[in-house]
Parts: C-alpha cells; structure tokens; sequence
C-alpha cells in the first residue's frame, strides 16, 4: 500500500489552520497514524488509529477520514508546529509511511 | 524512566556489515512489539522490520533477505544485523515500539530512540 501526502509543503502564519492529506492506495480501514518529525528529533506520534490524540498531545490536532482518504489538523497553527508531518498504515504485518509534508512559516 | 537507546552505528565500506542494538529500559523487550526504521540524510521515514511479541517477524521488501532482526530477552535489547550493505542504506536508524495499552494495541508507534547514523561508503 501506497500512501501520498498532500501538499509537499504548506506555508502557514501562526493561528492560521493547517489540514494535511494523506490517501492510501488502497483501503487501511482504521489502520493509519500520524506523527510530527522537528530536524535532529525523532518522530513523535500526535494521533494513533484515524482519530485519537496520544499521549500529551494538544486538543488543536485532530484525526479523521477512512477507508483511503485521511486528514490531519491544526485548528490554529502554534510557533512550535512548525515541522514534518508523515501519516503511516499499517497492513497485516508491515507498515508503510507517506513521504511527509513540511508545515513552514509564511 | 522508559527510553530506547540506539547503538553500533558508524562506517562501513559496501558489501560489509554492521549490527545494530537497542536497548531498553523502563520496558521489556519480551513484552513489547519492536520495529527498525530507518530515515535517509533529507528524506522520509522507511520501516524496515518488526519483531512481535509472540515471535513473529517480518521485513520491507527492501531489506528482505540482508537484514535480520533478533532480541535477546536476557539482555533487553532488540537487534538488526545487516548484511550486504549498500550506500542506499545510509542512514539513521531508529527502534520504535508499537504502542499498546491495557492489552490492546494499535496503529502507532509510541516510543522512539534517538537514532544511529550509518553510513556505507563506495
């Protein structure tokens, strides 16, 4: 399964609202998560299983979508958002990540 | 305090090997779903390998056949030998655990190391 991220790059202001898309290339059901990546940092999950928040993560990301089409949420762009987004699948017993996009400062 | 730490990084020539370790602590490798993913210098995220708890493993194409995953239960530590290394698999190297809780698991990895740099040299 193919995941594509949409759009590459997205240049926002703070406050402004950021929606990500990532669609897989095939149905993943309710398999699917998202993290944010900061340079020099690991990944860090923001939402697991289409919709629910991880542990410690603001109420201004949310999840939705399914079936191949999914969307990840900023309701209001905080300085420290600024940073790679990669959405992931899981199917049987491999996983595959999309390619990012990079959430910038305009 | 719960971490993964990566380690067994550094240079190798094409064609050699390197074997990797990460080590946990605040957590038991026998009772977690443990992952290799590995991210080129300026590129995306690619999972490579997942070691369940039951003992099932599995690779990515792309490393199928030159990599393997192993965990030593005694020591904590979760392993990736690969083999015929290529300068396509420069990159770090990160283990992550797949996150579960209260006996169910799900779409996600929760716990991450730092990394390991590799870099394959021609």
């Amino acid at each position: 399964i193919v995941l594509t991220q949409s759009p590459a790059t997205l240049s926002l202001s703070p406050g402004e609202r950021a929606t990500l898309s990532c669609r897989a290339s095939q149905s993943v059901g309710g398999h699917l998560a998202w993290y944010q990546q900061k340079p020099g940092q690991p990944p860090r999950l923001l939402i697991y299983d289409v919709s629910n928040r991880a542990s410690g993560i603001p109420a201004r990301f949310s999840g939705g979508g399914s079936d191949t089409d999914f969307t990840l949420t900023i309701s209001s762009v905080e300085p420290e958002d600024f940073a790679v987004y990669y959405c992931q699948q899981r199917t049987d017993w491999s996983w595959t990540f999309g390619l990012g996009t990079q959430v910038d400062i305009k | 305090d719960v971490k993964l730490v990566e380690s067994g990084g550094g240079l190798v020539q094409r064609g050699g090997s390197l074997r990797l370790s990460c080590a946990l602590s605040g957590l038991s490798v026998s009772d977690s779903h443990m992952n290799w993913v590995r991210q080129a210098p300026g590129k995306g995220l690619e999972w490579l390998s997942v070691y369940y708890i039951a003992g099932t493993i599995n690779y990515a194409d792309s490393v199928k056949g030159r990599f393997t995953i192993s965990r030593d239960n005694s020591r904590n530590t979760l392993y990736l030998q690969m083999d015929s290394l290529s300068v396509e698999d420069t990159a770090v190297y990160y283990c992550a655990r797949r996150y579960c809780n209260d006996g169910n698991c799900f779409t996600g990895f929760d716990l991450w190391g730092q990394g390991t740099l590799v870099t394959v040299s021609s």
